[in-house]
């Protein structure tokens, strides 16, 4: 119940193109989902977040997806741009919990 | 604004020597801080947790411990490296439950 699936494990796209991403959960108590970006040899970093009173958050060309019933949520990358090539982890958080669960990431090639 | 600060980026040690990594944040007060491991390729195993001084929470039993002698510094430490512990460690903070988790940039162990 504790944990995030993630797919899909890689993912090549055209510059320009739409990347997404799908995260899935079963603890319906979790109420905080933030996607992190990281790049080879840095550590993650928040990217953007949603919690379950909204549907849809958009930063940028980046866009969250929430759909409470299905407990899914996925990031859209629009316009895909090179830059982008990273792995990205989705993860989920409770309330009361002292630890975020993460899902097991996906690396994204955007290809120039 | 708050800083996270991870040393050293990298670090060759043989098998049965010591380790102590440190990590502090600055800009903050009383954070929760974290370390987690990252096998190439792979995804975020927590190793530690504290929600305060002397405070710390092992999740996975193994060769490494966790010390927090001051609020915002964080260490990590094994008395004799086994090959297996080679990986990526992150250091990681935030300000107390249902908030952002902010990395730091790693420091890169490997055991020969």
């Amino acid at each position: 119940q504790q944990q995030v699936k993630q797919s899909p494990q890689s993912l090549i796209v055209q510059k320009g193109g739409i990347s997404i991403i799908n995260c899935a959960y079963e603890n319906t108590a979790f109420d905080y989902f933030p996607w992190y970006q990281q790049f080879p040899g840095k550590g993650p970093a928040l990217l953007i977040a949603i919690r379950p009173d909204v549907s849809e958050k958009k930063e940028g060309r980046f866009t969250i997806s929430f759909n409470k019933s299905a407990k899914q949520f996925s990031l859209h990358i629009m316009d895909s741009q090179p830059g982008d090539s990273a792995t990205y982890f989705c993860a989920a958080d409770l309330n009361y919990g002292q630890n975020f669960v993460f899902g097991p990431g996906t690396r994204l090639s955007v290809l120039p | 604004s708050q800083t996270i600060h991870q040393w050293p980026a990298t670090l060759v040690q043989p098998v049965g020597s010591p380790l102590s990594l440190e990590c502090t944040v600055e800009g903050t007060s009383n954070p929760n801080l974290y370390w987690y491991r990252q096998a190439a390729g792979r995804g975020l195993q927590l190793l530690f947790y504290s929600v305060g001084i002397g405070q710390i929470s092992s999740e996975v039993p193994q060769n490494l411990s966790a010390s927090r002698p001051q609020d915002r510094q964080f260490i990590l430490s094994s008395k004799k490296l086994l090959l297996s512990d080679s990986g990526f460690y992150l250091c990681a903070w935030r300000a107390g439950f249902n908030s952002p988790l902010h990395f730091g940039n790693g420091t890169r162990l490997t055991v020969t």
